[in-house]
């Protein structure tokens, strides 16, 4: 079942700071991120496994709540360049399927 | 290193044609991926190769077939394109269900 995502679009302005969430129904083993630029292929961000950690990637971090199934992507500071749709990909055991979220739109202005 | 490689880049088909789309990796990886990604859906997996010699369905198999022909080399075939099969089709691999590369994408257009 595909994960749901939120917010389903958001715009900043540079310098500020935005969360996007990713729920399941189902007990998750992993969630993954990617990011996406018009017109280009997804880009891997990071993966966070059960356990509740919580990972890092420039200014870009997230976090995993395996007792709530949700994942949350952090962007501090926003630049330009973290422009593109972002999707979240969750696998409920070691060698499932990934399922991607339909993404959230995130646009930063000047 | 190319990566990730898909042919062609676009296409336009005609309903009841078919072709088969290309895509090879040059990363030694054992699983490959292809996903279409439609406007609002995400990226929906139509079939996977977990490794060299075997294929298993997705989400949205209906209407494809898929060929491993070696470790390197994942082809999709559509045998008679429909106007719902207009779509970006994007291939990956990776490791397992590690992080996925992704290849440019190949842009289809069924009339």
């Amino acid at each position: 079942q595909q994960p749901v995502q939120s917010p389903q679009a958001v715009i900043l302005r540079e310098g500020e700071d935005a969360v996007i969430n990713c729920s399941s129904s189902k007990a998750l083993y992993s969630v993954h991120w990617y990011r996406q630029k018009h017109g280009e292929a997804p880009v891997f961000l990071m993966i966070l496994l059960k356990g509740g950690e919580q990972k890092g990637h420039e200014k870009i971090s997230a976090s995993f709540n395996e007792k709530k199934q949700q994942s949350s992507l952090y962007l501090t500071a926003s630049q330009l360049s973290y422009s593109g749709t972002y999707f979240c990909g969750t696998e409920a055991g070691y060698g499932n399927k990934l399922v991607f979220g339909a993404g959230t739109i995130l646009r930063v202005k000047s | 290193n190319a990566g990730v490689t898909q042919t062609p880049k676009f296409q336009v088909l005609k309903t009841g044609q078919s072709m088969t789309l290309q895509c090879a990796q040059d990363m030694n990886h054992n699983s490959m991926y292809w996903y279409r990604q439609d406007p609002g859906m995400g990226l929906r997996l139509i079939y996977y190769s977990a490794s060299e010699g075997t294929t298993d369905k997705g989400e949205v198999p209906n209407g494809y077939n898929v060929s491993r022909l070696n470790k390197r080399e994942f082809s999709l075939r559509l045998e008679s394109a429909a106007p719902s099969q207009t779509s970006v089709y994007f291939c990956a691999s990776s490791e397992a269900w590690q992080k996925q590369y992704f290849g440019p994408g190949t842009r289809l257009t069924v009339t």
